[in-house]
């Protein structure tokens, strides 16, 4: 499995909502990212784990709220989210921190209205 | 710090032209150089990538890139263009060393492939 699963494909929530996405990975990456990414922009990295921990937080606004609950696993949880903060959610991962090859997800387009 | 610059954020080409699309950085490290492409309403796909060794690389599609340091370029290359290779292309770097978590991206080229 070469894969980065995430769901929801699409998902469209309130602002006054409570949501999950969810990311699974089966190559024994220890190293799992989200980003997000606005039309016609790059990727914007927002959290890192590493070997289950979190190790990088690039000032994401709390409404946004990671989890690792195993090293297979990543989900962000989403609550009282903006209309800005719509945008495509993508999940990587990589064999480990510092070396080559993210492995990206399709990702979750969120709208949040 | 790394960053990338991407000189083009267009490229019109005529479908079986070849295509170069540019890419230099920034960095006072050794890093790792690669391309990603984007699909409309994809995630992003490694086409290529530069660790060490031989500076040419080949990936994915028929692309290549060489690396040269001295110009600190990642150029990406096709000799001809498909229909299909229209798309979103991003060049990305990462520092080398251990702890270097972060992938740094280009702000992308959008290559349109003209029939």
């Amino acid at each position: 499995d070469t894969e980065v699963t995430q769901t929801p494909k699409h998902l469209v929530m309130g602002m006054t909502n409570k949501k999950s996405l969810k990311c699974e990975q089966h190559m024994g990456h220890r190293a799992m990212y989200w980003y997000k990414q606005k039309a016609k922009k790059p990727p914007e990295l927002m959290f890192v784990y590493s070997y289950e921990k979190l190790s990088i937080n690039e000032s994401v606004p709390s409404r946004f709220s990671p989890e690792c609950p195993n090293s297979s696993l990543l989900n962000l949880h989403l609550h009282a989210l903006q209309p800005e903060d719509s945008a495509l959610y993508l999940c990587a991962s990589s064999q480990a921190q510092g070396t080559a090859g993210y492995t990206f997800g399709s990702g979750t387009r969120l709208t949040v209205v | 710090a790394q960053s990338v610059t991407q000189l083009d954020s267009q490229v019109p080409v005529f479908e079986e032209a070849p295509v170069e699309l540019r890419c230099n950085y920034s960095s006072s490290v050794s890093v790792y150089l690669f391309w990603y492409v984007q699909y409309p309403n994809q995630g992003l796909q490694l086409l290529l990538k530069y660790l060490s060794g031989s500076t040419l690389v080949k990936g994915i599609n028929g692309f290549e890139a060489e690396f040269n340091k001295s110009q600190t370029s990642f150029h990406l290359r096709k000799p001809s263009v498909h229909i299909s290779d229209t798309a979103e292309y991003f060049c990305a770097v990462s520092a080398s060393g251990a702890g270097s978590y972060q992938l740094t991206f280009g702000k992308g080229t959008k290559l349109s492939v003209i029939p």
